[in-house]
């Protein structure tokens, strides 16, 4: 099962940043966004499709529908320039997890 | 605190082996699905393995062609990662992480800072 992001995504501070992330009906799936800093571990930003974990802002949120599930970033901050990653899991018989290449946020 | 640590990452020769450990605290190890993850430069995060809880199941990268081996120590709250003939791209920060529930829901919830794995003659 194939993800596409773009690779990379600009805003400027006090904007809105989209992430999108594509497949084949992801809309029927689970997705789970994470952001990895620099020398940092990867971490959950948003999980399930929508639901954020203690830690994360209001800000970030996600949703999924049809062929595209998106990250969205409001009144973007210099500390929100990271990786960002989309995840499935592949509830065929294989069960297996699949990420998507990566978007990279730049605050301008 | 409840953290993963992870460890054995080093320089190795194509063909050459390595195994990798995660040492997991401040939760209960046992009830959770383990992963190793891992981070190439070109080609962003990949999924490595899988392990339940008890160890008797576990599930590969198809890319992976039978040379990884996951296994783990509930008793010593450990999860490992053999690497067997390695490649060139097979070098990449090796995470691991925790699965939050064993169905898909929840997401990875508990990542290690990882240990990088080297892959060069």
């Amino acid at each position: 099962y194939v993800l596409t992001q773009p690779p990379s995504v600009s805003v400027a501070p006090g904007q809105t940043a989209t992430i999108p992330c594509g497949g084949n009906n992801i809309g029927s799936k689970i997705v789970h966004w994470y952001q990895r800093k620099p020398g940092q571990a990867p971490v959950l930003v948003v999980y399930d499709d929508k639901d954020r974990p203690s830690g994360t802002p209001e800000r970030i949120s996600g949703s999924n529908s049809g062929n595209t599930a998106t990250l969205t970033i409001s009144r973007v901050e210099a500390g929100d320039e990271a990786d960002y990653f989309c995840q499935v899991w592949d509830n065929n018989s294989d069960h297996k997890w699949e990420f998507g290449g990566g978007t990279k946020l730049t605050v301008l | 605190e409840v953290q993963l640590v992870e460890s054995g990452g080093d320089f190795v020769q194509p063909g050459g082996s390595l195994r990798l450990s995660c040492a997991a605290s401040g939760f209960t190890f046992s009830d959770f699905w383990m992963h190793w993850v891992r981070l190439t430069a070109g080609q962003g995060l990949e999924w490595v393995s899988r392990i339940n809880t008890d160890g008797s199941d576990t599930i590969y990268a198809d890319s992976l062609e039978g040379r990884f081996t996951i296994s783990r120590d509930n008793s010593k709250n450990s999860l490992s990662l053999q690497m067997n003939s390695l490649r060139g791209d097979d070098t990449a920060v090796y995470y691991c992480a925790r699965q939050a529930h064993t169905s898909g829901y929840g997401g990875f919830d508990l990542w290690g800072r990882g240990t990088l794995v080297s892959v060069s003659s």
